[in-house]
């Protein structure tokens, strides 16, 4: 089976600060995996992805990760936060599942970005 | 270009009482699927659709039925809400091809159940 874990529910930087969020995944193939993002009472936006190539994913907005197979990690990073980064970022991971893929979500952490 | 549209945006229900969500998109995607989001629990899967006319169950559908009645639309019922069903409800969408599972989310439907 596979799944996402997001280590930290709230995480807190200062602006001009490294970002660093984590998640790890666990599966059985290599995987297909996302970073999300979410601002207050919005939807979901598609931040990134990995599926295959370049293991040094670059995003929007600054964002990168990179996909560390010996690690089964996908830690997202910035190197300056800036005030407009502060949201909730989900980790997520796609899923064969009746012959169509699903994504399954971890359960998010909140970026407090203070000033 | 509008996306994926999700009705209504907010809803206050007692219990017991029944209610539709619907789901818009106007990209012509075959995959359509429901979510609910709780905190700390992330977003869970409710039931998809890889079809018109076609549904299946998520990991969390009981309590739940759905239609696909027009591949653009997708509709989301509760028939008995209860309060466990207070959640933010996310419809989402992706184009058949889209193999790596890359979705496109509405705005979200904030339910209450009282």
């Amino acid at each position: 089976a596979q799944s996402v874990t997001q280590l930290g529910s709230h995480v807190s930087v200062s602006e001009g600060a490294l970002v660093l969020l984590r998640c790890n995944y666990s599966s059985s193939v290599p995987p297909y995996l996302f970073w999300y993002v979410q601002y207050p009472n919005q939807g979901l936006q598609l931040l990134l992805k990995y599926t295959t190539g370049a293991t040094l994913v670059k995003g929007i907005n600054g964002f990168e990760a990179e996909f560390k197979k010996s690690e089964t990690s996908f830690h997202l990073t910035k190197p300056s936060a800036h005030m407009s980064d502060a949201a909730e970022y989900f980790c997520a991971v796609s899923l064969m599942m009746d012959s169509s893929y699903k994504l399954i979500f971890g359960s998010g952490t909140r970026l407090l970005v203070r000033p | 270009n509008a996306g994926v549209t999700q009705t209504p945006k907010f809803r206050v229900l007692k219990t017991g009482q029944s209610m539709t969500l619907l789901c818009a998109q106007d990209m012509n995607h075959e995959y359509m699927y429901w979510y609910r989001q709780d905190p700390g629990m992330g977003l869970r899967l409710i039931h998809y659709s890889v079809g018109e006319g076609t549904t299946a169950k998520g990991e969390v559908p009981d309590g739940y039925n759905v239609s696909r009645l027009k591949k653009q639309n997708f509709l989301l019922g509760l028939e008995s809400a209860a309060p466990s069903q207070t959640s933010v409800y996310f419809c989402a969408s992706r184009k058949q091809g889209a193999n790596t599972g890359e979705l496109f989310f509405g705005e979200g439907s904030r339910l209450t159940v009282l």
